[in-house]
């Protein structure tokens, strides 16, 4: 069963503190994307990435950065956690061409 | 700005009470409309894509259809298990970005 796959369902973090949120797709999709979901605020793009070692600036990009190392994974980071990046943090990914995504579980992060 | 809406934002139903959602769209150049299902702490499951007006798409209770402006997801006879969070969202916003309505929180009671 193909999937994509977050780390952690929960986290817990301090202010300040750098937080790493990984996610890996075993589809071999081109495109990844990192979402936060804010409930009346819907589904809003931190970052994507359409190819190894590329990034693009979503909508959202302020206090987080990614990383793409190899096609599989994607990594965001928090580089100083604040409390207003509570939230639920979903990857997805797709192949070029195609807008339909797969999604990961997500991971509930509380910063405190 | 392209636009995506749904209504209502919450839909309660009994059991078997049929009903529709919908999702209207303001974009250029419509690329396709994906509708997901979000189950609560979760990640968003995908449904349907649809191309093109008229175009229909079904599976087990839902149907989802599509005109010029919106589409409707419809339910058929909804059970307990049909409840979760209803997305739909378009391509917009630049290469491979899609952006995504708020949803509807369908509750489906026994």
């Amino acid at each position: 069963d193909v999937k994509v796959t977050q780390s952690s369902r929960y986290l817990v973090k301090r202010t300040g503190e750098k937080v790493f949120l990984e996610c890996v797709q075993d589809m071999d999709h081109e495109n990844m994307f990192w979402y936060r979901q804010d409930p009346g605020l819907g589904l809003r793009l931190i970052y994507f990435s359409y190819d190894v070692k590329m990034k693009e600036k979503g909508d959202i990009p302020e206090g987080y950065s990614v990383s793409r190392e190899k096609k599989e994974r994607f990594s965001l980071i928090l580089e100083s956690a604040s409390t207003n990046q509570t939230s639920m943090y979903l990857c997805a990914s797709s192949f070029s061409g195609n807008y339909g995504y797969t999604f990961g579980s997500g991971t509930r992060l509380t910063v405190v | 700005e392209d636009q995506v809406t749904q209504s209502p934002e919450a839909l309660r139903l009994q059991e078997g009470e049929s009903s529709s959602l919908n999702c209207s769209y303001t974009v250029s150049g419509l690329r396709g409309l994906f509708w997901y299902r979000q189950d609560p702490g979760k990640g968003p499951e995908f449904l349907f894509t649809l191309y093109s007006a008229g175009e229909e798409k079904e599976k087990e209770r839902l149907k989802a259809t599509l005109t010029k402006k919106e589409s409707f997801l419809h339910i058929t006879a909804p059970k307990p298990e049909d409840s979760a969070t209803y997305l739909c969202a378009v391509p917009s916003g630049g290469y491979q970005k899609v952006t995504f309505g708020t949803g509807t929180k369908l509750q489906v009671i026994p």
